[in-house]
């Protein structure tokens, strides 16, 4: 199975600071096809998740051009260029390369 | 609009059986995988299943397998999960959700609060 492990846990920014998440799978994440199947969701307090980013690095249509993601292999990044009040909540990044699909453990950020 | 409404959640006694319904609209549900992930309250996120577009794929997380089965009505754009022997740690919130197309899944339902305890 594809462990996922984010780090930080908890991070707090002030307002127009960037901020930044990692992940890291216990496998590579490259599938057979040649994609790397990594996505990330942002969840707000008492919403459901919503797919900000898949396949390392495609932002979903209308999310802020200010999220980006990165990596390869096993080592992924979330990076938002300047964090704004509406982006509290708790981010997850996903692995669909391996069955079961897994997400990490979440990351919560707030506003400083 | 893509819609995903769920329901059948509640408080249903360990060894209790739950049949969970997504309702679907604003897209042609023969067309997409979908899947099931829940939620501990206050926890992260767990896939439970998967299923193909005519049903006849379906994936489980080992903890399930066995006991919970998925299933789809394309004609009534519906997803169902049929929950059997039910344990206080399948306690969550269900989603359902709409695969899209790539290892992942795009749409959420809102969730439906399953709660196993005596």
């Amino acid at each position: 199975d594809g462990v996922m492990t984010q780090s930080p846990l908890s991070l707090t920014v002030t307002l127009g600071q960037p901020a930044s998440i990692s992940c890291r799978s216990s496998q590579s994440l490259v599938y057979s096809d040649g994609n790397t199947y990594l996505a990330w969701f942002q969840q707000r307090p008492g919403q459901s998740p919503r797919r900000l980013i898949h396949k390392i690095s495609n932002r979903d249509s209308g999310v802020p051009d200010r999220f980006s993601g990165s990596g390869s292999g096993t080592d992924f990044t979330l990076k938002i260029s300047r964090v704004e009040a509406e982006d509290v909540g708790i981010y997850y990044c996903m692995q669909g390369t391996h069955w079961p699909y897994s997400f990490g453990q979440g990351t919560k950020l707030e506003i400083k | 609009e893509v819609q995903l409404v769920e329901s059948g959640g509640g408080l249903v006694q360990p060894g209790g059986s739950l049949r969970l319904s997504c309702a679907a609209s604003g897209f042609t549900l023969n067309r997409y995988w979908m899947s099931w992930v829940r939620q501990v309250p206050g926890k992260g996120l767990e896939w439970v299943a998967n299923i193909g577009r005519n049903g006849g794929d379906q994936y489980y997380v080992d903890s399930v397998e066995g006991r919970f089965t998925i299933s789809r009505d394309n004609a009534k754009n519906t997803l169902f999960l049929q929950m059997n022997s039910l344990r206080a740690e399948d306690t969550a919130l269900y989603y359902c959700a709409r695969d899209s197309g790539d290892r992942c899944v795009d749409y959420w339902g809102q969730g439906a609060l399953v709660v196993v305890s005596s």
